[in-house]
């Protein structure tokens, strides 16, 4: 079965400390993204990456950075994490067209 | 700018009805449309892509159709289930690399379905 594994189902983090969110996908993907999801908002895209050691900002950057060493894997960081980044953040993973999207389960992140 | 607008925000039927959820785009010139479903929180799943040359995809009880002209989408739901109670999603892409391959989503509409 195809996957888009997310490290944590959820965290608790306190302002200030710096926050790894792990992405792992087995479909040999070349594109991966991360979102964030929040009510009234929807799905806002933070920084997505198109191939190994690529990596282009989204609509909200702000805040984060991002990391793609291998191509099965996509790492979002919160250099310092903020009670505004409180939120559900989705890793997804597709082939070129947007073939084969699948999301992760998510990581609810709660910064206290 | 790209919009994409789902309405109603929420919709409840009883077991066993047909229904239609709506999507509407600004900028006709798209390169696909996805409908995703997502369950309470869960990622997404998605359901059907449709290609801006096509009219329609089927997959099971579930049928999308696309006219681009007008800039909407509809995704029918055949003979509903207690089980198809989720938030349905539907989004758009530009292009197919870089940015224009991003998928721009609406905020979705939830759906009840009544035993």
């Amino acid at each position: 079965d195809v996957k888009v594994t997310q490290s944590s189902r959820y965290l608790v983090k306190r302002t200030g400390e710096k926050v790894f969110l792990e992405c792992v996908q087995d479909m040999d993907h070349e594109n991966m993204f991360w979102y964030r999801q929040d009510p009234g908002l929807g799905l806002r895209l933070i920084y997505f990456s198109y191939d190994v050691k690529m990596k282009e900002k989204g609509d909200i950057p702000e805040g984060y950075s991002v990391s793609r060493e291998k191509k099965e894997r996509f790492s979002l960081i919160l250099e310092s994490a903020s009670t505004n980044q409180t939120s559900m953040y989705l890793c997804a993973s597709s082939f070129v067209g947007n073939y084969g999207y699948t999301f992760g389960s998510g990581t609810r992140l709660t910064v206290v | 700018k790209q919009e994409v607008t789902q309405i109603p925000a929420a919709l409840s039927v009883p077991e066993g009805e047909n229904l239609v959820l709506n999507c509407s785009f600004t900028d006709s010139a798209i390169y696909n449309l996805q409908w995703f479903r997502q369950d309470p929180g869960k990622g997404l799943t998605s359901l059907l892509l449709i290609q801006s040359s096509q009219r329609e995809q089927t997959s099971g009880r579930l049928n999308a159709s696309l006219d681009k002209s007008s800039g909407r989408s509809t995704l029918y739901i055949a003979a509903s289930q207690p089980g198809d109670s989720a938030t349905y999603l539907c989004a758009v892409s530009r292009g197919i690399g870089g940015s224009q391959g991003n998928l721009i989503f609406g905020k979705g509409t939830k759906l009840s379905v009544k035993p």
